[in-house]
């Protein structure tokens, strides 16, 4: 039972341009939300999160939003930059989640010099 | 300031043997979760520790089990070890509880069942 769901397993985009990354959700009860970035041989490195009580944060390059209504959120990178090639997954937790996140399957974006 | 460390970093072992891959979260962190990530998947929850104490587990069977010191640093342990349990082991660690922040993850232990 999959309750956070990354449908695109990999996304290609041109150097300077936008990345956008999108991710699904089950759970109405999650109201936290993470993306954390993975390169090859580490652990995922914490990006950017959102509350549901906001349905935008910007952090430099990357905004993340948020649509409560559709359960799904996205993360945008602009401009896209080839050091942000690597694996996104998106997590998110809740009330009654027992202190654990759910993460997605991940993206593998690659940016094209 | 050091980071999340795990050990050992690669380990191979066979069908119903034992395991304990090792954690060190970073210094004032309390909290230690475990995360279990196969090949092609997320990370799946296995355990948090905060405090010593045991405050969320996944749905994993009993086989799989962790504890947390007195200085935060935690153990998992899987017993009679299946081909299926082949995975990267995640360690994470955060201030308490599931933190603002979320985790800080370390690099993991590649566990390989043969």
């Amino acid at each position: 039972d999959q309750q956070v769901k990354q449908n695109s397993p990999s996304l290609s985009v041109q150097e300077g341009r936008i990345s956008i990354l999108n991710c699904d959700y089950t759970n109405s009860m999650f109201d936290y939300f993470l993306w954390y970035k993975k390169y090859p041989a580490e652990g995922p490195t914490f990006l950017i999160s959102i509350s549901s009580i906001k349905d935008k944060n910007e952090d430099g390059r990357f905004t993340v939003f948020l649509n409560k209504s559709a359960k799904h959120l996205s993360l945008h990178i602009v401009p896209s930059q080839p050091g942000d090639s690597a694996v996104y997954f998106c997590a998110a937790s809740g009330a009654g989640t027992g202190n654990q996140f759910y993460f997605g399957t991940g993206t593998s974006l690659t940016v094209i010099p | 300031d050091a980071g999340v460390t795990q050990s050992p970093t690669h380990l191979i072992k066979t069908r119903g043997q034992q395991v304990t891959l090792r954690c060190s979260p970073i210094s004032g962190h309390k909290s230690v979760s475990w995360y279990q990530q196969v090949l092609g998947q997320g990370p799946q929850f296995i355990f948090q520790y905060y405090e010593k104490e045991e405050r969320g587990r996944g749905n994993f069977p009993d086989r799989f089990s962790a504890r947390q010191f007195p200085n935060y640093s935690s153990e998992l342990n899987v017993n009679a070890l299946l081909l299926g349990d082949s995975a990267l082991y995640l360690c994470a660690s955060s201030l308490g509880g599931l933190g603002n922040y979320g985790y800080t993850f370390g690099s993991g232990t590649r566990l390989t069942v043969v």
